[in-house]
């Protein structure tokens, strides 16, 4: 729903840097999530973006645009474990929860 | 963040019964989630459950069909009726946490449910 909109699937190479992007529709916007779910599992949150700008936290980031509608998952020296399905999550009008299709992302070493 | 416990964690049901999941949380929470993923898929917003309200569904999920109970902050059952293999699918339950605006959501372990 909102016209959430991921790459379906991304590959990489163990240690380089990936970005997974999101773009949704700015309309009722009250924040935006990064999750991270392996196969079979349940999702485990990653990051929050309310304001424009860069969170960091440790290999991963997380950047917003509001303005453009416009996120990026950033993550660094990437590890085999870290093979798994990325959802971009956006909040509307303080409560209503919506998920992108998520983008399965591949490590090769 | 909370911790989340669902019963069951999967079920293989036949086709025409129901099925109760129960959501489990070790805090106290307002808002509460039932999410359905399907094989391959991504996350859908079956309803939103707050305690002392009905639930809101999402289009394409009615009451009859999913009811949903919120009798405490704590807890929450979610109930897959008459069920066909078209409702095969993991269903999550999640919660809100944080304040000042931070809209942090945990989800629970899911269950996994097969129907024949």
């Amino acid at each position: 729903g909102q016209n959430i909109d991921q790459p379906t699937e991304m590959t990489a190479t163990e240690g380089a840097i990936v970005q997974i992007n999101c773009t949704y529709q700015t309309s009722g916007f009250n924040g935006l999530f990064w999750y991270q779910q392996h196969a079979g599992e349940a999702p485990t949150f990653l990051s929050y973006n309310v304001l424009d700008g860069l969170e960091e936290k440790g290999r991963f980031s997380s950047f917003l645009s509001r303005s453009k509608g416009y996120s990026y998952l950033l993550l660094k020296e990437l590890q085999m474990k870290d093979s798994a399905s990325y959802l971009c999550a956006v909040v509307y009008n303080f409560n209503k929860f919506y998920f992108g299709s998520g983008t399965k992302l591949n490590v090769k070493p | 963040s909370a911790v989340i416990s669902q019963k069951p964690s999967r079920d293989i049901c036949q086709r025409g019964t129901s099925l109760t999941i129960q959501c489990q949380v070790d805090s106290q929470v307002t808002m509460m989630f039932w999410y359905r993923q399907q094989p391959g898929q991504s996350l859908t917003l079956i309803a939103t459950a707050n305690q002392g309200s009905e639930a809101t569904y999402e289009s394409g999920f009615v009451i009859d069909k999913f009811p949903i109970s919120r009798p405490n902050l704590t807890f929450s059952t979610l109930t897959v009726s008459n069920m066909s293999p078209e409702d095969s699918s993991i269903y999550l339950c999640s919660v809100e946490v944080g304040g000042q605006g931070r809209h942090e959501q945990y989800f629970g372990p899911g269950t996994r449910l097969t129907v024949t």
